[in-house]
């Protein structure tokens, strides 16, 4: 079955500081892997996805950026964060299914990181 | 383009009542719609979905929507409300285009009361 890491859980930074989020996939392959942000009381905002190793497609212009080294690892980084970065950070993963007809595009979340900016 | 509304933040029922939880989507192509649920400092759990075969989808926990293109909804609802479906609730929709990713309602916060 497939399993999808996260780390850190929590993380508190002071602003000015760099970030460096981790997620990793288990027992699939070629995933799309995607990062979402949850600010309190609010949906959930795509940030970045991937399609393959090396190929990352921008939701959102921030001063945040994602990277895929490896087949199933996806980091989210900033070189310096904002008062605004803090939220509940989500890993997904997606993989296009083929069911007689019928595609589906549903994804499975990781368990989330929470980052606060002090 | 899609997007999803989703109406009514919050929504509190007592225990044993229906749960009914709106969700409108627009897209210009026929949609893929889900029900997430997100219990407080986790991930979201997919709960349902639907992919252009059967209208009435039955997902986990007893709960199950209905997809009806002419009022472009897909409301979720459970029979009888139980304790341990308070949480938040997301819907999304996605179509078969190159962007491959899912858009999400603002969610509705369940309250379940005893």
């Amino acid at each position: 079955s497939q399993t999808i890491h996260q780390w850190p859980a929590t993380l508190v930074q002071p602003v000015g500081s760099p970030l460096s989020l981790e997620c990793t996939v288990e027992g699939t392959s070629n995933p799309n892997l995607y990062w979402y942000r949850q600010a309190a009381g609010r949906g959930l905002q795509l940030l970045f996805y991937s399609v393959g190793i090396g190929q990352i497609s921008s939701e959102v212009p921030q001063n945040l950026s994602a990277s895929r080294p490896q087949d199933r690892q996806f980091i989210l980084s900033s070189k310096k964060l904002l008062l605004s970065d803090s939220g509940f950070y989500l890993c997904a993963w997606s993989v296009a299914t083929a069911g007689g007809l019928s595609l589906s595009y549903e994804q499975y979340f990781g368990p989330g990181t929470r980052l606060t900016v002090t | 383009a899609q997007s999803v509304t989703q109406l009514g933040s919050h929504v509190s029922v007592s225990e044993g009542a229906l749960v009914l939880l709106r969700c409108n989507y627009s897209s210009s192509v026929p949609p893929y719609l889900f029900w997430y649920v997100q219990y407080p400092n986790q991930g979201l759990q997919l709960l349902l979905k639907y992919t252009s075969a059967a209208t009435l989808v039955k997902g986990i926990n007893g709960f199950e929507a209905e997809f009806k293109k002419s009022e472009t909804s897909f409301h979720l609802t459970k029979p009888s409300a139980h304790m341990s479906d308070a949480a938040e609730y997301f819907c999304a929709v996605t179509a078969y285009t190159g962007r491959r990713a899912l858009t999400f309602g603002s969610g509705t916060r369940l309250q379940v009361q005893p």
